[in-house]
């Protein structure tokens, strides 16, 4: 079956660091891919996605890129903020059936001022 | 516009209560999903369904029950509360199957 993984947490870095969070995928077809961020006590938003490969999300200084070849779709910023600290989970769906995204099981954020 | 709206916000049951955890979207989206998220871990399909009065069961669904008599409306019944079943429930939506999801602020169950 599809499964997701991603790097284990917490991830600690100084404001204004270089952020790379990995994840990779096992899927049968062709997935989309989503990044989703979750803030203390709320739910998941999209932070970006992906549908076909070789595709770049991006939004809030945040960018991944769908790479087929290694099954990957890194999250990465340039310059964190203390405001970006919070849970990121990578997800994907195959689509056409309709039984939900599978995610990885996240990765916890914390930024430093 | 609410998006996806989920009540109680908390909740605690004692062991063999039953609740039902409501859920409603005002995106006229056919798809609507329910997940658990446990501490540590991504988030579980217990239920979906692609349409009013269609339900499938997800990777978890023991011990949970679903109904969707309405688009708007997909509500999570337990049955039988029992200590396994605590933790933090998500109602989603979607237009597509393919497309992102659009999810409420969480339910958050504690069962003793």
């Amino acid at each position: 079956g599809d499964s997701v993984t991603q790097m284990e947490g917490p991830v600690t870095l100084s404001e204004e660091a270089f952020l790379t969070i990995n994840c990779t995928y096992t899927a049968t077809g062709y997935p989309s891919l989503f990044w989703y961020v979750q803030y203390p006590g709320e739910g998941l938003q999209l932070l970006l996605k992906a549908t076909k490969a070789d595709d770049k999300g991006s939004n809030k200084g945040f960018e991944a890129t769908y790479r087929k070849e290694t099954t990957s779709f890194h999250l990465e910023k340039g310059s964190v903020q203390v405001s970006d600290s919070a849970v990121y989970f990578c997800a994907l769906s195959e689509g056409g059936g309709a039984d939900g995204l599978t995610f990885g099981k996240g990765t916890h954020l914390i930024i430093q001022p | 516009n609410a998006g996806v709206t989920q009540t109680p916000k908390f909740r605690i049951l004692k062991i063999g209560q039953s609740m039902t955890l409501q859920c409603t979207q005002d995106m006229n989206h056919n798809y609507m999903y329910w997940y658990r998220q446990d501490p540590g871990m991504g988030l579980k399909l217990i239920y979906y369904s692609v349409g009013a009065g269609i339900t499938d069961k997800g990777e978890v669904p023991n011990g949970y029950n679903v109904s969707r008599s309405t688009t708007e409306d997909f509500p999570l019944r337990l049955e039988l509360a029992a200590p396994s079943q605590t933790s933090v429930y998500f109602c989603a939506s979607s237009y597509d199957s393919s497309l992102e999801q659009y999810f409420g602020p969480g339910t958050r169950l504690t069962v003793t």
